[in-house]
């Protein structure tokens, strides 16, 4: 069931700083995981990918690693822009539950001007 | 351009009426669907996946009389909340996936019971 008075963990940066994300996952079978962006009212929009055979991975302005010792996810954001601010998830898939996905609690990102 | 539609994007009802929420694919023919629900603050949450062609299959703790799920089409899933009460109100997202490594998520639909 849900959580009654869940807080969003929340990340305040500058205008130009980067900005890290974190996650923790839970399950070691996982071996695929997604960054989303999701900005007030929408649904979740793709940002960058990393499967478990990988470390790092990098996109445009962003960065995700993984650390598959201690499970654990982050998403670096450079240069971080006032439209970047808006709830960051990370997601995991492991390969014997087809496309399903299991979110992280996620993180509100403001980026103050 | 888009690559999943929602209808509709915002809904209220009252107590105790049925409310039907559509999810399409736009852009390729998806066996797969999936719904979710968010609440305030909080993240998504897997309610189902939504077979073409055969019954849904229904997460842990989530009522599917309550909940229908009817995919009818390769490009069409619809989740009728039946018998709405207010904590049912909540967003609905649903995504559709080309494959392991491609899922695209609907606009959501904001659901309010009062």
């Amino acid at each position: 069931g849900e959580s009654v008075g869940l807080h969003l963990p929340t990340l305040s940066v500058q205008e130009g700083d980067n900005s890290i994300i974190n996650c923790a996952y839970s399950n070691s079978a996982s071996d695929y995981f997604i960054w989303y962006k999701q900005e007030s009212g929408k649904g979740p929009q793709f940002i960058i990918d990393i499967r478990s055979n990988m470390d790092k991975r990098q996109g445009q302005r962003v960065t995700v690693l993984l650390n598959k010792t201690v499970k654990h996810l982050s998403l670096q954001i450079a240069a971080t822009q006032p439209g970047d601010s808006a709830v960051y998830f990370c997601a995991e898939n492991r390969e014997t539950s087809g496309s399903r996905l299991t979110f992280g609690e996620g993180t509100q990102l403001t980026v103050n001007p | 351009g888009a690559v999943v539609s929602q209808h509709p994007s915002r809904v209220i009802c009252k107590s105790g009426t049925s409310v039907k929420i559509e999810c399409r694919s736009l852009d390729f023919q998806a066996t797969t669907m999936f719904w979710y629900r968010q609440f305030p603050k909080q993240s998504l949450m897997l309610m189902a996946t939504s077979n073409e062609g055969s019954k849904a299959t229904y997460e842990q703790g989530v009522e599917k009389d309550k909940f229908l799920i009817n995919h009818a089409s390769l490009t069409l899933s619809t989740l009728t909340v039946t018998s709405a009460h207010p904590e049912d109100s909540s967003f609905y997202i649903c995504s559709v996936t080309a494959g392991r490594y491609e899922q695209y998520f609907g606009p959501g639909t904001r659901l309010t019971v009062t």
